[in-house]
């Protein structure tokens, strides 16, 4: 089955400065890639999607990468601010036919802005 | 529009009991799952279903069972407690746009404690 890495485990930024998340998986058929944030105690959200077909999508400060052939995908925010302190996950799913909803998560990367 | 509601948010159990996590939708969601969440290793799919009456195993099913007899709801049964299901549970529901977008709304999870 599809396997997600991410890294890193753990990020510390100054405010202000920006924030590089990476994620790789293995499944070459995957073909939807979304990005979660989970504060302390809330349920995951998603903040970002992109899928195969797209090499790379903004949203504000938010900016998430597709490298289909090395087959990784980063999320990239910039000018971060103390609410970005945050659990974010990357996922990856093979749409419809690889079962609607089935998404494989990466492990989290807790990132945290210090003032 | 109450989303995805869970219950109980909170639960203690003695070993070999049973119980059920019950998980209720009302955006007429097709799809819905269950994730499990441990520090360290991200969301992890235990069971989901891509329609009222069909439910398919997810990356770990065992010691967890599910029905879904309603596009509503989909209760996931623990059928003999361990400590090792002590964990974070999300329900999530989501919807396919014909290109799998599986955008998931979560339920506020459900934190149960196996002794």
């Amino acid at each position: 089955g599809e396997n997600v890495e991410q890294h890193p485990s753990t990020l510390s930024v100054q405010e202000g400065d920006s924030a590089v998340i990476k994620c790789t998986y293995s499944d070459s058929a995957s073909n939807y890639f979304p990005w979660y944030k989970q504060e302390l105690g809330k349920r995951p959200q998603l903040i970002i999607d992109i899928r195969s077909n797209v090499g790379e999508k903004k949203d504000q400060r938010i900016a998430v990468t597709l490298n289909k052939t090395a087959k990784h995908f980063s999320l990239h925010i910039t000018e971060t601010q103390p609410e970005d302190s945050a659990v974010y996950f990357c996922a990856a799913s093979k749409g419809p036919t690889g079962g609607g909803n089935k998404l494989t998560f990466g492990t989290g990367t807790q990132l945290k802005v210090e003032l | 529009n109450a989303g995805v509601t869970q219950t109980p948010k909170f639960q203690v159990l003695k070993t070999g009991q049973s119980m059920t996590l019950q998980c209720a939708q009302d955006m007429n969601h097709e799809y819905m799952s269950w994730y499990r969440q441990d520090p360290g290793m991200g969301l992890r799919l235990i069971h989901y279903s891509v329609g009222a009456g069909i439910t398919d195993q997810g990356e770990v099913p065992n010691g967890y069972n599910v029905s879904r007899s309603t596009t509503e709801d989909f209760p996931l049964r623990l059928l003999s407690a361990a400590p090792s299901q002590t964990s974070v549970y999300f329900c999530a529901s989501s919807y396919s746009n014909g290109y799998g977008a599986n955008v998931l709304t979560f339920g506020a999870g459900s934190r149960l404690t196996v002794l």
